[in-house]
């Protein structure tokens, strides 16, 4: 069980947007500007989406943004296609180089 | 070009120990630490640890200590992950995960295909 808190599912149609929280504590999302985002689709292995809070690496859409706040990291995902349809993972650093997974978002594209 | 391509799926009994491996190509192995991922069927990821790949020197996260041993073999590019005393609740995939900047751990841009450990009498 993860310490850090994610909502357990959101839903959107193609070409809204949608925003994924990933709410932890000063001991790891406000406390370090390191948090990456991964998308699982099922069967398959994660993919890294988003790095050091906001961060995009090569070949990633742009439609994938993300943000931190206090204790509070977001990834909001525009213009939603099917193909994003996947489960989410933010995963921020925890202090003495260690890292922790978030519980998961279930992305539904309607 | 890089991945990283690990062992195939285990079916053991409990009690007994199981090594996974991760064979990394297409690029200077010791250059980049390995993470290791948990999943359990229908559950979410878990971070296990990372080893450096230069040093040889393991961090275990919380929960995987004792029974949990990363390794390296850098001669054949290969990290390894031994679960030993096995109980059911160790049956999930095990990812490893290279690490992508020079400070790990910190983000992972290449992932193995997944190990599925299956722990049953």
């Amino acid at each position: 069980q993860s310490a850090l808190t994610q909502p357990r599912s959101v839903s959107g149609s193609p070409g809204q947007s949608v925003t994924i929280s990933c709410t932890g504590t000063r001991n790891d999302v406000g406390g370090y500007n390191q948090v990456s985002w991964y998308q699982q689709h099922p069967g398959k292995a994660p993919k890294l989406i988003i790095y050091d809070v906001s961060k995009r690496p090569s070949g990633v859409p742009d439609r994938f943004s993300a943000s931190k706040s206090g204790n509070t990291a977001s990834l909001t995902i525009s213009g939603l296609q099917a193909e994003d349809e996947a489960d989410y993972y933010c995963c921020p650093y925890a202090g003495s180089y260690t890292l922790v997974f978030g519980g998961g978002t279930k992305l539904t594209v309607l | 070009q890089v991945q990283l391509v690990q062992s195939g799926s285990e079916l053991k009994t409990p009690g007994a120990s199981v090594k996974v491996s991760c064979k990394a190509s297409g690029y200077i192995f010791t250059t980049y630490a390995m993470n290791w991922v948990r999943q359990a069927p229908g559950q979410g990821l878990e971070w296990m640890g990372w080893i450096n790949t230069n040093t040889g020197n393991p961090t275990y996260a919380q929960g995987f200590t004792g029974r949990f041993v990363f390794s390296l073999d850098t001669s054949v590019r290969t990290a390894y992950l031994q679960i030993s005393s096995l109980k059911a609740e160790d049956t999930a995939v095990y990812y490893c995960a290279r690490e992508m900047t020079m400070k790990p751990p910190h983000a992972f841009d290449i992932w193995g295909q997944g190990t599925m450990l299956t722990v049953s009498s």
